[in-house]
């Protein structure tokens, strides 16, 4: 089973570049999520997405956007790379919204900005 | 506003040894509760939850934690360590908004065994 997978799993970009990270689930889940992660910091909610065609604000979302055309689809955009955002970032998909459900991630993109 | 806090930054421990990472949160309402684990370069995995009845929860792995709301604290624990459970873990505190999960994640604790 695939789950959450994230492409890519690596990236440099260089001041001022654009990039989309993208994030596919099978699993047929309606809410998904985008976290950045930092050091000592834990993960920080950058967008989320409670079904296709709906997305909203997290806690951190700006410098970032989103779309959500497909239930299985969530890219993230970068339109302008700055160095703050050199983090590493994770995709989760989960199918319930009551904070029951499991959530389930994808491995990863570490991006770092030069 | 909510708030989770992992006293401990790293920890290191025997292998066969047991473990306690601390949790404590900052809620209103009862919380949801989780424990995730992070092995190295990879995504979180659930290891267990709490959101109502028997305060001692099982989890994956062999691990277990224990809701203590006069303590406000979720700590994880495990009675013999193996060098497998190596990694980053957090915990993290559920609520339901309008529209979504808000979960929020502590800032984790580092797990080192040595052999």
């Amino acid at each position: 089973n695939a789950g959450v997978t994230q492409t890519p799993k690596f990236r440099i970009l260089k001041i001022g570049q654009s990039m989309t990270l993208q994030c596919t689930q099978d699993m047929n889940h309606n809410y998904m999520y985008w976290y950045r992660q930092d050091p000592g910091m834990g993960l920080k909610l950058i967008y989320y997405s409670v079904g296709a065609g709906i997305t909203d604000k997290g806690e951190v979302p700006n410098g970032y956007n989103v779309s959500r055309s497909t239930t299985e689809d969530f890219p993230l955009r970068l339109e302008l790379a700055a160095p703050s955002q050199t983090s590493v970032y994770f995709c989760a998909s989960q199918s319930f919204p009551t904070g029951r459900g499991e959530a389930f991630f994808g491995q990863g993109t570490r991006l770092t900005v030069v | 506003a909510q708030s989770v806090t992992q006293p401990d930054i790293h920890i290191t421990v025997s292998e066969g040894a047991s473990l306690e990472l601390r949790c404590n949160y900052s809620y209103g309402a009862t919380p949801y509760l989780f424990w995730y684990v992070q092995s190295p370069g990879q995504g979180l995995q659930l290891l267990l939850k709490y959101f109502s009845g028997d305060t001692l929860v099982q989890g994956i792995k062999g691990f277990e934690a224990e809701f203590k709301r006069s303590q406000s604290s979720f700590n994880l624990r495990k009675p013999s360590v193996h060098w497998s459970d190596a990694a980053e873990y957090f915990c993290a505190v559920g609520e339901l908004q309008t529209s979504y999960d808000k979960v929020i994640f502590g800032p984790g604790t580092s797990l080192s065994v040595i052999p």
